[in-house]
């Protein structure tokens, strides 16, 4: 069954603007993280935020994590042409050896 | 640095014919391996994990099947591929618990006619 899931589903921006995607997620979890995939690519991950941790920052991204609320966000500032990919969320809901992810979320910079 | 390959890049296979696809880890040892599928436009689908040498857990039900014949190897076998068998799959690995971050492959895309 699917945990994450991305909102929305696409995005299109002008180059320079910031990028909002959000993931929603159904049971209590260990960790949350965020993966890019640029098409016809494998992902690559890109944050990992703990449950126990509200916001984590890396070069231009800025995560953050909602346990009450079940979500997490992920923006992207001063976004760029190379940035366009889809983005996935995933979760660890049972907290074993696998994560789930969700339907991802496929932004394209406008030039 | 570790390294993971997938081979081949591409594949178009007749329906009812044999798959073998695979995925090597190199440096790191003793790591957790996953098979997922991906459907155009769609998320991931985990179709098995490895913990270990000759371990295999299988998620969803259907005509693949995997094996770890040694401890950096993993393949995704069919005896007949379905045209529902179409998909970009892709290979991962983690260094420990499952639940941390994960390193994928550059996936194989396999199209089935």
């Amino acid at each position: 069954s699917q945990q994450g899931e991305e909102d929305p589903q696409a995005l299109s921006i002008q180059e320079g603007e910031n990028a909002t995607m959000n993931c929603s997620y159904k049971t209590s979890i260990n960790n949350l993280q965020w993966y890019r995939q640029n098409s016809g690519r494998g992902l690559v991950h890109l944050i990992l935020i703990r449950s126990n941790e509200r916001e984590k920052h890396s070069g231009r991204l800025r995560v953050t994590l909602d346990t009450s609320k079940k979500s997490s966000s992920l923006l992207i500032t001063a976004s760029r042409a190379a940035d366009t990919a889809s983005y996935f969320c995933a979760t660890d809901p049972r907290r074993d050896d696998k994560i789930i992810f969700g339907k991802g979320t496929r932004l394209h910079i406008l030039p | 640095s570790q390294t993971i390959h997938q081979w081949p890049a591409t594949l178009v296979q007749p329906v009812g014919s044999p798959l073998s696809l695979e995925c090597t880890v190199e440096g790191t040892s003793n790591p957790n391996l996953y098979w997922y599928r991906q459907a155009a436009g769609r998320g991931l689908q985990l179709l098995f994990y490895s913990v270990g040498i000759g371990q295999i857990s299988s998620e969803v039900p259907q005509n693949l099947s995997a094996s770890r014949p040694q401890d950096r190897q993993f393949i995704l076998s069919s005896k007949k591929l379905l045209l529902s068998d179409s998909g970009f799959y892709l290979c991962a690995w983690t260094p420990g618990r499952g639940g941390e971050t994960q390193y994928f492959g550059p996936g194989t895309r396999l199209l089935v006619l």
